[in-house]
């Protein structure tokens, strides 16, 4: 199975939102409500923000939210702060396997 | 806490083995299913394996189907991959991986990473 389809790079000024897409197929982000959502620094491991499209562990601040529609699944990013410039990271579950997206540079200017 | 410590990644050439470990604490880790997932310098995130509760179930990402295996001992809270026939294209951070229990594979806690490098 091919990979989840992200842009490479999205950005923001501080206090904006954004949104960074996840397109799937009906056999991964569209059969499954099942979408997770990982924030990575430099030399970090990946942190879960978002899982099961929409909830939040505990700990992740509700600036972070997730939504889907269809194939496609979105992580908004509202009142951009400095700290959230960083690499991220949609997964969806396909069936005994899961896939993850190619990854978006998060730049805060 | 919940805690996960890789190791074992090391340089090895063309072909060659290596097993990874995962010490776990901080959760019941009989009860957890676990995975490793790996990024090769500078690239995107991979699942590679799965393993349920009990170690019978396991599953694979197709390009290392045959060649690694994920096991466990949840006497020892430990997880464990072992790595054949490895190829250039191997060459990654690996990280020991728990799960949300039910969430459809949703990665809550990651190790630190081992890098395992392949090459001659």
């Amino acid at each position: 199975q091919s990979a989840l389809t992200q842009p490479p790079s999205a950005s923001g000024s501080p206090g904006q939102s954004v949104i960074i897409s996840c397109s799937g197929t009906s056999s991964d982000v569209g059969g499954y409500d099942y979408v997770s959502w990982y924030q990575q620094h430099p030399g970090k491991a990946p942190k879960l923000m978002i899982y099961e499209v929409n909830k939040r562990p505990s700990g992740v601040p509700d600036r972070f939210s997730g939504s889907k529609s269809g194939n496609t699944a979105s992580l908004t990013v509202s009142g951009l702060q400095a700290e959230d410039e960083a690499d991220y990271y949609c997964s969806s579950y396909a069936g005994n396997n899961v896939i993850f997206g190619g990854g978006t540079k998060l730049t805060v200017l | 806490e919940v805690q996960l410590e890789e190791s074992g990644g090391d340089l090895v050439q063309p072909g060659g083995s290596l097993r990874l470990s995962c010490a776990a604490s901080g959760f019941t880790f009989s009860s957890s299913w676990m995975y490793w997932v790996r990024q090769a310098p500078g690239k995107g995130l991979e699942w590679v394996a799965t393993i349920k509760a009990d170690g019978i179930w396991k599953y694979y990402v197709g390009s290392v189907k045959g060649r690694f295996t994920i096991s466990r001992d949840n006497a020892r809270n430990s997880l464990y991959l072992q790595m054949n026939t490895l190829r250039v294209d191997d060459t990654a951070v690996y990280y020991c991986v728990k799960d949300v229990p039910g969430s459809g594979w949703s990665f809550d806690c990651w190790g630190q990473g081992t890098l395992v490098t392949v090459s001659s």
